[in-house]
């Protein structure tokens, strides 16, 4: 495709239930990024992921989280036991490995809004 | 560790006007300096960027912005706005030669009225 794409781009859940949110970068891009957007905050850097392997998940906020990318491409972040405090728009981003400014640099998918109730 | 302030969270203007959207970083370490735009209802655009060289940047639609080293600001300057740019606008920052996360602010959100 044109862009990063992600899937769905609206999800509503219940408290305590588990979910999964799919990321697919622009073909050809080994980084790829999730972030969440609190309503009315920045986005905040979760994991990064170079080719397979997570190079950097300092951000993710607790064991609930867990986010995989097995052929380094399509990405997945997946929730445990959600809680309402995980209500966000996960966003994904990728960018190509040769560029000078990294991560700076990425293309952001339009985001993943996750509802828990 | 890097930081970003965003010194307004919101600035209406009217059209034609000059505006200024401020933001200021922190940092023991080099950095890239980035600002992106979140138009209504659509993703992250990447504005403009200051990796290194010129101090003063410019976006293809008139903005700009200028890296004070001694004042550690990355202030977002447009001479003239129009009402197709009130979005909301994001400061953020990496380490020098970091290709992992970046680090951003609250946001600050450019209302231009007619």
């Amino acid at each position: 495709g044109a862009g990063v794409s992600q899937t769905p781009s609206n999800k509503v859940t219940e408290k305590g239930k588990y979910v999964e949110l799919r990321c697919d970068p622009i073909s050809g891009h080994t980084a790829l990024y999730w972030y969440r957007q609190s309503l009315g905050q920045g986005p905040e850097f979760l994991i990064y992921f170079q080719g397979t392997g997570a190079a950097d998940d300092s951000g993710l906020p607790n064991d609930r989280f867990f986010a995989v990318r097995p052929e380094g491409s399509v990405s997945t972040l997946k929730i445990q036991r959600t809680e309402r405090g995980d209500s966000a728009v996960y966003l994904c981003a990728s960018s190509p490995r040769e560029r000078v400014g990294g991560a700076g640099e990425a293309f952001f998918g339009q985001g993943t809004r996750l509802t828990v109730v | 560790a890097q930081s970003v302030t965003q010194l307004d969270s919101q600035v209406p203007v009217f059209e034609e006007a000059p505006v200024e959207l401020r933001c200021n970083y922190s940092s023991s370490v080099s950095v890239y300096l980035f600002w992106y735009v979140q138009y209504p209802n659509q993703g992250l655009q990447l504005l403009l960027k200051y990796l290194s060289g010129s101090t003063l940047v410019e976006s293809i639609n008139g903005f700009e912005a200028e890296f004070n080293k001694s004042q550690t600001s990355f202030h977002l300057r447009k001479p003239s706005v129009h009402i197709s740019d009130t979005a909301e606008y994001f400061c953020a920052v990496t380490r020098a030669g970091n290709t992992g996360k970046l680090i951003f602010g609250q946001g600050t959100t450019l209302q231009v009225k007619p």
